[in-house]
């Protein structure tokens, strides 16, 4: 069964600081990984990472793929109170219409 | 350009009453549709979707049903809400192997 974990759970920062947020899975044939942000409605779409180690960039955000490790990550930087949101990691299933399986995701705080 | 609509923002029903969720997308044709329901764990677990005009898939055994009666419309129903039907329920599309899009979801309280 597919899985992915996201770490951690909650992070609580100040403004301006930098975050890392983690996502690790285990899936059969893997084709690619997304990146969601949900403030208080719909996820949005942020990042979708197929290849190892290039980093997709957007403004302060950015993401990175590691096939090998099984894992991605995604960082911003400069964090503002705009930030605060739940960061939601997914994979896409082998062999599906592109159905997602998702991580509990990240709570992240930013505190003026 | 593509946008999706979901109804009602929110809604508190009684147990044992139905219920019908609505969601349709502008701008696109043949979408995939799904459904999501998001518990207070905050994953997002897929529920159902669909690959056109009346083909639904089931993710999970439970007390609802989807519909889709036309190519951009997407219905999500229970005969006999139970307690643990309440959550915040998502809708999104894609086409092919882009990215899905998500509705504003509906927030759904059984009392």
């Amino acid at each position: 069964e597919d899985k992915v974990v996201q770490s951690p759970l909650s992070l609580v920062v100040h403004e301006g600081d930098t975050v890392t947020l983690n996502c690790s899975y285990e899936v059969t044939n893997f084709r690619s990984l997304l990146w969601y942000k949900q403030e208080k409605k719909a996820p949005t779409f942020l990042f979708m990472l197929t290849s190892s180690g290039i980093e997709k960039k957007s403004g302060r955000l950015s993401s990175i793929l590691d096939k090998k490790e099984l894992f991605s990550i995604l960082n911003i930087t400069a964090t503002q109170t705009g930030d605060s949101a739940i960061y939601l990691c997914a994979v896409v299933r082998p062999g599906s219409n592109y159905k997602l399986t998702f991580g509990k995701g990240t709570l992240l705080t930013v505190n003026p | 350009s593509q946008t999706i609509h979901q109804w009602p923002a929110t809604l508190v029903q009684p147990v044992g009453s139905p219920l019908s969720l609505e969601c349709t997308v502008e701008g696109t044709s043949n979408p995939n549709l799904y459904w999501y329901r998001q518990a207070a764990g905050r994953g997002l677990q897929l529920l159902f979707y669909s690959v056109g005009i009346g083909q639904i898939s089931s993710e999970v055994p439970q007390n609802l049903s989807a519909s889709r009666p036309q190519d951009r419309q997407f219905i999500l129903s229970s005969k006999k809400l139970l307690l643990s039907d309440s959550g915040f329920y998502l809708c999104a599309w894609n086409d092919g192997n882009q990215p899905q899009h998500f509705g504003d979801g509906t927030r759904l309280s059984i009392l």
